[in-house]
């Protein structure tokens, strides 16, 4: 049982260049998320996806970009680093929409832009 | 729109000592709770969670009753141990539909000592 698994899990970049991080599920879930924890803030989500080709803002998606063509599949890019964006990154998974249904997370990219 | 309030921590506790970690929400209508839990280098665990009021949860000897009085979902456990250190985070999923995101505190770090 796989479940969710993130790579990489530590990542230092420089100001100005792209950098992708990966979400990868096993259980066929039809929604995914990405959140980002920073200190003081608890998580905050940024992008979430209901299923292939569907995705949608969060409270804060400025400077991210999504794509999910698969449904197991959903990067993360950043197009242009700022050191603002350094963060650890969650993705999560969740069998369907609503209330009833709790969110499963992976183990995080620890992400530093210098 | 909907927030989370968790106690500030950290908290340390002697090993056997009792553990309360409050948690009050900010929503409309019945929105669903969790508690999650991060263990250092870890993503977040689902520990437990209600989805209606007066609903309990329970996981591992942790308890958390769904109070729609009091806006309230507090943790408890009745007896620490030193493998219960961890970042505690209360959240909160909306009862509106199409709303997917989880609403999360701030965390609280809980320190348990032999």
């Amino acid at each position: 049982d796989a479940g969710i698994t993130q790579s990489p899990r530590y990542k230092i970049t420089e100001t100005g260049r792209q950098v992708t991080l990966m979400c990868h599920q096993t259980w066929s879930h039809s929604y995914m998320f990405w959140y980002r924890q920073d200190l003081g803030h608890g998580l905050r989500l940024i992008y979430y996806s209901a299923a292939a080709d569907i995705t949608d803002k969060g409270e804060v998606p400025d400077g991210y970009v999504v794509s999910r063509s698969k449904t197991e599949n959903f990067p993360l890019t950043l197009e242009s680093a700022t050191r603002s964006q350094t963060s650890v990154y969650f993705c999560a998974s969740s069998k369907d929409r609503g209330r009833m249904w709790a969110q499963h997370f992976g183990d995080g990219t620890r992400l530093s832009i210098l | 729109g909907d927030s989370v309030t968790q106690m500030e921590g950290p908290v340390t506790l002697s090993e056997e000592a009792f553990l309360t970690i409050n948690c009050t929400y900010t929503a409309t209508g019945y929105p669903s709770l969790f508690w999650y839990v991060q263990y250092p280098g870890e993503g977040l665990q689902l520990l437990l969670k209600a989805t209606k009021a007066d609903d309990k949860g329970s996981n591992k000897g942790f308890e958390a009753t769904y109070r729609k009085e009091t806006t309230s979902f507090h943790l408890e456990k009745g007896s620490v141990q030193v493998s219960d250190s961890a970042v505690y985070f209360c959240a909160l999923r909306g009862a509106n539909f199409g709303n997917e995101k989880l609403t999360f505190g701030t965390g609280t770090r809980l320190t348990i000592i032999p």
